[in-house]
């Protein structure tokens, strides 16, 4: 199964733009890219997810590499709300979610 | 909205208990998954099921057993609890197709002494 890299941490200031990077050199044309989060105490929740082309909602944006082998989550203005660990993961087109990895601790500062 | 119900939330066993965490979604959705977290790391992935009737192994299957009652419910059993095994506990389901999005519950907080 494909696998995801991720920095174990960033910092961000409160009300900076944030981009949370995300490397899968062995990404399979078929495997979507999906971002969770999970908050403390929490279970992860859904973020964003793309294919090919760059995604925005509400929530973030997501920017994918030409190549498919790298993708960068954009929170535009992060609150300290956003505070948590997220993590880019993989899942094939039979919809199955197999990999978490570590993911990404994000801190943000006021 | 329930989404994806996990019973218990907290759970202490001893050492060569047995118990069943229970997980439900009503979403209709195909795929459901069991993980484990450990204090400070990521989701690992214990079992899966793809459909009702089928189940499939993760990255730390060993001592642990599934269940697909039906559609709805996924169960994960713990035949002989060993204090290795004291970790959260979350379920998660999420439909077919690669561009659906996964729900999680809350969690099983599981400490065996």
């Amino acid at each position: 199964d494909a696998k995801t890299t991720q920095p174990n941490s960033m910092e961000s200031n409160e009300e900076e733009p944030v981009h949370l990077p995300c490397n899968h050199s062995t990404i399979s044309g078929t495997d979507y890219i999906h971002w969770y989060r999970q908050l403390p105490s929490q279970g992860p929740e859904y973020v964003i997810h793309g294919l090919t082309s760059n995604v925005n909602n509400r929530m973030a944006s997501l920017a994918i590499a030409e190549d498919r082998k790298s993708s960068t989550l954009i929170l535009h203005r992060a609150t300290l709300r956003d505070a948590a660990v997220y993590y880019c993961i993989l899942m094939n087109n039979a919809g199955n979610m197999l990999t978490f990895g570590g993911g990404t601790r994000l801190m943000v500062k006021p | 909205n329930a989404g994806v119900t996990q019973t218990p939330k907290f759970q202490v066993l001893k050492t060569g208990q047995s118990m069943t965490l229970q997980c439900a979604q009503d979403m209709n959705h195909n795929s459901m998954y069991w993980y484990r977290q450990d204090p400070g790391m990521g989701l690992r992935l214990i079992y899966y099921s793809a459909s009702e009737g089928t189940t499939d192994k993760g990255e730390v299957p060993n001592g642990y057993n599934v269940s697909r009652l039906n559609k709805r419910e996924f169960s994960l059993r713990l035949e002989s609890a060993a204090p290795s095994q004291t970790s959260v506990y979350f379920c998660a389901s999420s439909g077919t197709g690669g561009y659906t999005e996964a729900f999680f519950g809350q969690g099983t907080r599981l400490t065996v002494v």
